[in-house]
Protein backbone atom coordinates (compact mmCIF):
# COMPACT_ATOMS: atom_id res chain seq x y z
CA UNK A 1 0.00 0.00 0.00
CA UNK A 2 1.56 3.68 -1.08
CA UNK A 3 1.53 5.75 2.05
CA UNK A 4 -0.52 8.66 -0.12
CA UNK A 5 -3.36 7.36 -2.35
CA UNK A 6 -4.56 9.96 -5.04
CA UNK A 7 -7.07 9.30 -7.85
CA UNK A 8 -5.14 9.49 -11.20
CA UNK A 9 -8.52 10.62 -12.60
CA UNK A 10 -8.77 11.94 -15.06
CA UNK A 11 -11.87 14.23 -14.30
CA UNK A 12 -13.52 16.32 -16.52
CA UNK A 13 -16.12 19.37 -15.50
CA UNK A 14 -17.86 22.35 -17.06
CA UNK A 15 -16.39 25.81 -16.82
CA UNK A 16 -17.94 26.99 -13.35
CA UNK A 17 -17.82 23.74 -11.70
CA UNK A 18 -16.88 23.33 -8.09
CA UNK A 19 -14.12 20.52 -7.99
CA UNK A 20 -13.49 18.71 -5.59
CA UNK A 21 -9.96 16.63 -5.54
CA UNK A 22 -8.88 14.43 -2.57
CA UNK A 23 -5.80 12.03 -1.10
CA UNK A 24 -5.80 10.03 1.41
CA UNK A 25 -2.77 8.58 3.57
CA UNK A 26 -1.56 6.09 6.45
CA UNK A 27 1.34 7.76 8.46
CA UNK A 28 -0.34 9.43 11.15
CA UNK A 29 3.27 10.92 11.27
CA UNK A 30 2.55 13.51 8.45
CA UNK A 31 2.10 17.25 10.05
CA UNK A 32 2.44 19.35 6.89
CA UNK A 33 0.51 18.68 3.69
CA UNK A 34 0.32 20.93 0.36
CA UNK A 35 -1.40 21.35 -2.95
CA UNK A 36 1.04 21.70 -6.06
CA UNK A 37 -0.24 22.13 -9.67
CA UNK A 38 1.73 20.68 -12.78
CA UNK A 39 1.28 22.11 -16.43
CA UNK A 40 1.95 20.66 -18.84
CA UNK A 41 5.76 20.17 -19.46
CA UNK A 42 6.18 22.54 -16.39
CA UNK A 43 7.69 21.70 -13.08
CA UNK A 44 4.84 21.51 -10.55
CA UNK A 45 4.07 25.33 -8.36
CA UNK A 46 2.93 25.31 -4.72
CA UNK A 47 -0.72 26.08 -4.98
CA UNK A 48 -1.67 25.72 -1.01
CA UNK A 49 -0.07 24.74 2.21
CA UNK A 50 -1.58 23.76 5.79
CA UNK A 51 -0.29 22.29 8.73
CA UNK A 52 -2.29 19.71 10.59
CA UNK A 53 -6.09 19.94 10.75
CA UNK A 54 -8.54 22.44 9.23
CA UNK A 55 -9.42 24.83 6.53
CA UNK A 56 -7.52 27.55 4.35
CA UNK A 57 -8.78 29.35 1.92
CA UNK A 58 -7.42 30.99 -0.92
CA UNK A 59 -9.04 33.05 -3.33
CA UNK A 60 -10.97 30.03 -5.59
CA UNK A 61 -9.48 27.30 -3.31
CA UNK A 62 -9.74 25.85 -0.20
CA UNK A 63 -7.52 23.12 1.64
CA UNK A 64 -8.91 20.84 4.51
CA UNK A 65 -7.33 18.46 6.16
CA UNK A 66 -8.99 15.98 8.53
CA UNK A 67 -5.80 14.61 10.22
CA UNK A 68 -8.49 11.94 12.08
CA UNK A 69 -9.55 10.24 8.75
CA UNK A 70 -6.16 11.03 7.19
CA UNK A 71 -8.13 12.48 4.37
CA UNK A 72 -7.01 15.84 2.94
CA UNK A 73 -8.98 17.65 0.22
CA UNK A 74 -8.76 20.44 -2.16
CA UNK A 75 -11.81 22.51 -3.84
CA UNK A 76 -11.93 24.68 -6.75
CA UNK A 77 -14.89 27.33 -6.91
CA UNK A 78 -15.83 28.40 -10.18
CA UNK A 79 -13.68 26.47 -12.25
CA UNK A 80 -11.75 28.03 -15.17
CA UNK A 81 -10.55 26.54 -18.10
CA UNK A 82 -6.96 27.75 -17.39
CA UNK A 83 -7.25 25.35 -14.31
CA UNK A 84 -6.62 22.41 -16.04
CA UNK A 85 -3.66 20.64 -14.99
CA UNK A 86 -2.58 17.77 -12.94
CA UNK A 87 -2.80 18.15 -9.18
CA UNK A 88 -0.60 17.03 -6.72
CA UNK A 89 -1.10 16.31 -3.29
CA UNK A 90 2.33 16.22 -1.46
CA UNK A 91 3.08 15.76 3.02
CA UNK A 92 6.02 15.96 4.51
CA UNK A 93 7.31 12.65 6.06
CA UNK A 94 9.62 12.34 9.52
CA UNK A 95 12.80 12.13 7.36
CA UNK A 96 12.51 16.12 6.06
CA UNK A 97 11.35 14.80 2.67
CA UNK A 98 7.71 15.17 1.11
CA UNK A 99 5.86 12.51 -0.37
CA UNK A 100 3.78 12.67 -3.43
CA UNK A 101 -0.05 11.47 -4.37
CA UNK A 102 0.06 10.03 -8.11
CA UNK A 103 -1.53 13.23 -9.53
CA UNK A 104 -5.07 14.06 -10.41
CA UNK A 105 -5.53 15.39 -14.08
CA UNK A 106 -8.52 17.74 -14.12
CA UNK A 107 -9.62 19.56 -17.33
CA UNK A 108 -12.24 21.89 -17.25
CA UNK A 109 -14.15 22.32 -20.14
CA UNK A 110 -15.29 25.74 -21.61
CA UNK B 1 17.73 33.45 -11.15
CA UNK B 2 14.76 33.72 -8.91
CA UNK B 3 13.64 30.15 -9.77
CA UNK B 4 15.25 26.68 -9.55
CA UNK B 5 17.34 26.53 -13.12
CA UNK B 6 17.96 22.95 -14.11
CA UNK B 7 20.07 21.52 -16.90
CA UNK B 8 19.22 20.11 -20.03
CA UNK B 9 15.86 20.57 -20.09
CA UNK B 10 16.27 17.96 -22.53
CA UNK B 11 18.68 14.92 -23.14
CA UNK B 12 18.48 12.52 -25.48
CA UNK B 13 21.31 9.73 -25.16
CA UNK B 14 22.11 5.97 -26.21
CA UNK B 15 21.66 3.36 -23.65
CA UNK B 16 24.28 2.48 -22.01
CA UNK B 17 25.85 5.74 -21.64
CA UNK B 18 26.32 8.05 -18.31
CA UNK B 19 24.30 11.51 -18.24
CA UNK B 20 24.29 14.20 -16.05
CA UNK B 21 21.69 16.68 -14.70
CA UNK B 22 22.58 19.84 -13.04
CA UNK B 23 20.63 21.91 -10.48
CA UNK B 24 21.07 25.27 -9.38
CA UNK B 25 18.47 25.59 -6.43
CA UNK B 26 17.17 29.51 -5.18
CA UNK B 27 19.74 31.51 -3.27
CA UNK B 28 20.37 30.83 0.41
CA UNK B 29 18.02 27.76 -0.05
CA UNK B 30 20.35 24.95 2.00
CA UNK B 31 17.66 22.16 1.21
CA UNK B 32 17.75 20.52 -2.04
CA UNK B 33 15.70 17.36 -3.48
CA UNK B 34 15.89 15.15 -6.41
CA UNK B 35 12.73 13.72 -7.66
CA UNK B 36 11.73 11.24 -10.78
CA UNK B 37 8.68 11.36 -12.37
CA UNK B 38 7.88 9.15 -15.17
CA UNK B 39 4.92 9.27 -17.81
CA UNK B 40 2.01 9.98 -16.26
CA UNK B 41 3.06 8.91 -13.05
CA UNK B 42 3.28 11.41 -9.89
CA UNK B 43 6.65 12.28 -8.34
CA UNK B 44 8.86 9.43 -6.78
CA UNK B 45 11.98 10.79 -3.97
CA UNK B 46 15.48 10.13 -4.88
CA UNK B 47 17.81 11.97 -2.64
CA UNK B 48 18.16 15.01 -0.35
CA UNK B 49 20.45 17.26 0.87
CA UNK B 50 20.90 19.52 3.47
CA UNK B 51 24.27 21.81 2.71
CA UNK B 52 26.41 19.56 0.87
CA UNK B 53 25.14 16.16 2.68
CA UNK B 54 22.64 13.19 1.68
CA UNK B 55 20.39 12.43 5.18
CA UNK B 56 18.51 10.64 2.64
CA UNK B 57 18.96 9.19 -0.17
CA UNK B 58 17.03 5.99 -0.13
CA UNK B 59 15.23 6.71 -3.42
CA UNK B 60 17.92 6.09 -5.40
CA UNK B 61 16.77 3.29 -8.06
CA UNK B 62 20.33 1.63 -8.37
CA UNK B 63 23.67 1.86 -7.89
CA UNK B 64 24.05 3.40 -11.08
CA UNK B 65 22.46 6.74 -10.01
CA UNK B 66 24.47 9.18 -8.12
CA UNK B 67 24.39 12.39 -6.85
CA UNK B 68 26.39 14.89 -4.96
CA UNK B 69 26.51 18.85 -3.85
CA UNK B 70 29.11 21.20 -3.51
CA UNK B 71 29.09 24.02 -2.16
CA UNK B 72 25.91 23.86 -0.45
CA UNK B 73 24.59 24.73 -4.00
CA UNK B 74 24.62 23.17 -7.44
CA UNK B 75 24.14 19.59 -7.36
CA UNK B 76 24.53 17.22 -9.66
CA UNK B 77 22.39 14.16 -10.53
CA UNK B 78 24.70 11.10 -12.18
CA UNK B 79 23.19 8.33 -14.24
CA UNK B 80 25.93 5.61 -15.17
CA UNK B 81 25.19 3.32 -18.31
CA UNK B 82 21.58 4.65 -18.52
CA UNK B 83 18.68 2.19 -19.69
CA UNK B 84 15.30 2.71 -21.30
CA UNK B 85 13.58 2.69 -17.75
CA UNK B 86 15.47 5.74 -17.08
CA UNK B 87 13.44 7.86 -19.39
CA UNK B 88 11.36 10.08 -16.75
CA UNK B 89 11.54 13.90 -16.06
CA UNK B 90 13.98 14.62 -13.01
CA UNK B 91 12.58 17.35 -11.25
CA UNK B 92 14.94 19.44 -8.57
CA UNK B 93 13.53 21.49 -5.91
CA UNK B 94 15.22 23.64 -3.19
CA UNK B 95 13.50 24.95 0.16
CA UNK B 96 15.20 27.47 3.04
CA UNK B 97 14.94 24.45 5.32
CA UNK B 98 13.51 21.09 5.22
CA UNK B 99 9.79 20.39 5.58
CA UNK B 100 10.52 19.18 9.13
CA UNK B 101 10.52 23.20 9.98
CA UNK B 102 7.33 24.03 7.67
CA UNK B 103 9.40 25.16 4.83
CA UNK B 104 7.79 24.86 1.17
CA UNK B 105 9.63 23.61 -1.49
CA UNK B 106 10.26 24.86 -4.68
CA UNK B 107 10.50 23.01 -8.19
CA UNK B 108 12.53 23.77 -11.10
CA UNK B 109 10.70 22.85 -14.70
CA UNK B 110 12.80 19.77 -14.86
CA UNK B 111 15.48 17.71 -16.87
CA UNK B 112 13.45 15.29 -19.87
CA UNK B 113 15.79 12.16 -20.27
CA UNK B 114 14.61 10.22 -22.98
CA UNK B 115 16.95 6.70 -23.16
CA UNK B 116 17.05 5.45 -26.47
Amino acid sequence: QKEVEQDPGPLSVPEGAIVSLNCTYSNSAFQYFMWYRQYSRKGPELLMYTYSSGNKEDGRFTAQVDKSSKYISLFIRDSQPSDSATYLCAMNSNTGKLIFGQGTTLQVKP
Amino acid sequence: GAGVSQSPSNKVTEKGKDVELRCDPISGHTALYWYRQSLGQGLEFLIYFQGNSAPDKSGLPSDRFSAERTGGSVSTLTIQRTQQEDSAVYLCASSAGTVLSGNTIYFGEGSWLTVV
